[in-house]
C-alpha cells in the first residue's frame, strides 16, 4: 500500500521569507502523480502544483516549486517570498496512474507572521 | 467555475442517529470521493465511486455507506453515528482518465455527534 508522510506537523516563518515542506512516499510502484494541495481557513481545498513522476523537470508555479527526488522518494515544497495568504494546512498527496483515488499525507500547518 | 457542494458546513446530531451527507457536483465527473479529515491523520478515504450506483470501499468504509443514484450526487450515510465519527468530511470529485487529472473539494461538513 502506498503511504505518504508529513514530518512537520507545524511550521512558522515571517512574510516574505523562503520555506520549504518536506514530503515522503512509499511505493513500489513506477508510474504515479505527487500533488501538493492547500487548505486555508475557509477549508476550502486548492491544487498547488503536480508532477508525474516520469518527469525529470521539477514543476513550477509562481512562488511555489518542488523538489522531486524519485530514488529518494522525496517531493517538497518550496514556497518563495512568503505572503500572509499562503497561512494554511499543506498536504502532500500521490495517486498511482490508473487508480484515480488520492492518499494524503499527515499535513503540514504553516503560518506566515508579518 | 467548478464547483463541488456539500449540504452542510457544520452538524451536530446525537449518538443513534442516521445522518446523511451530501454532495453534489456540476462538472459532469465520473468519480466522486467522501474523506474523513483529522488532526494529525490528513485525509482518509471513506468510500468513492466510479460511476452511477458504483462504489468501493476506501481506508476506513466500517460505520458508513454510500449512495451513487445520480452522476452529480454522492451521499455519505453514517447508520447510526457514533461519537468517534465526530470529524470533518470532504467531498471530492475527479474526471475519470488515463493521465493526471485534478481533484475538486467541497468546502467540509464538520459534523459532531454528542
Amino acid at each position: 500500500a502506498q503511504t505518504v508522510t508529513q514530518s512537520q506537523p507545524e511550521m512558522s516563518v515571517q512574510e516574505a521569507e523562503t520555506v520549504t515542506l518536506s514530503c515522503t512516499y512509499d511505493t513500489s510502484e513506477n508510474n504515479y502523480y505527487l500533488f501538493w494541495y492547500k487548505q486555508p481557513p475557509s477549508r476550502q481545498m486548492i491544487l498547488v502544483i503536480r508532477q508525474e513522476a516520469y518527469k525529470q523537470q521539477n514543476a513550477t508555479e509562481n512562488r511555489f516549486s518542488v523538489n522531486f527526488q524519485k530514488a529518494a522518494k522525496s517531493f517538497s515544497l518550496k514556497i518563495s517570498d512568503s505572503q500572509l495568504g499562503d497561512t494554511a494546512m499543506y498536504f502532500c498527496a500521490f495517486m498511482f496512474q490508473g487508480a484515480q483515488k488520492l492518499v494524503f499525507g499527515q499535513g503540514t500547518r504553516l503560518t506566515i507572521n508579518p | 467555475d467548478v464547483k463541488v457542494t456539500q449540504s452542510s458546513r457544520y452538524l451536530v446530531k446525537r449518538t443513534g442517529e442516521k445522518v446523511f451527507l451530501e454532495c453534489v457536483q456540476d462538472m459532469d465527473h465520473e468519480n466522486m470521493f467522501w474523506y474523513r479529515q483529522d488532526p494529525g491523520l490528513g485525509l482518509r478515504l471513506i468510500y468513492f465511486s466510479y460511476d452511477v450506483k458504483m462504489k468501493e470501499k476506501g481506508d476506513i468504509p466500517e460505520g458508513y455507506s454510500v449512495s451513487r443514484e445520480k452522476k452529480e450526487r454522492f451521499s455519505l450515510i453514517l447508520e447510526s453515528a457514533s461519537t468517534n465519527q465526530t470529524s470533518m468530511y470532504l467531498c471530492a470529485s475527479s474526471a475519470r482518465q488515463g493521465g493526471i487529472t485534478e481533484a475538486f473539494f467541497g468546502q467540509g461538513t464538520r459534523l459532531t455527534v454528542v
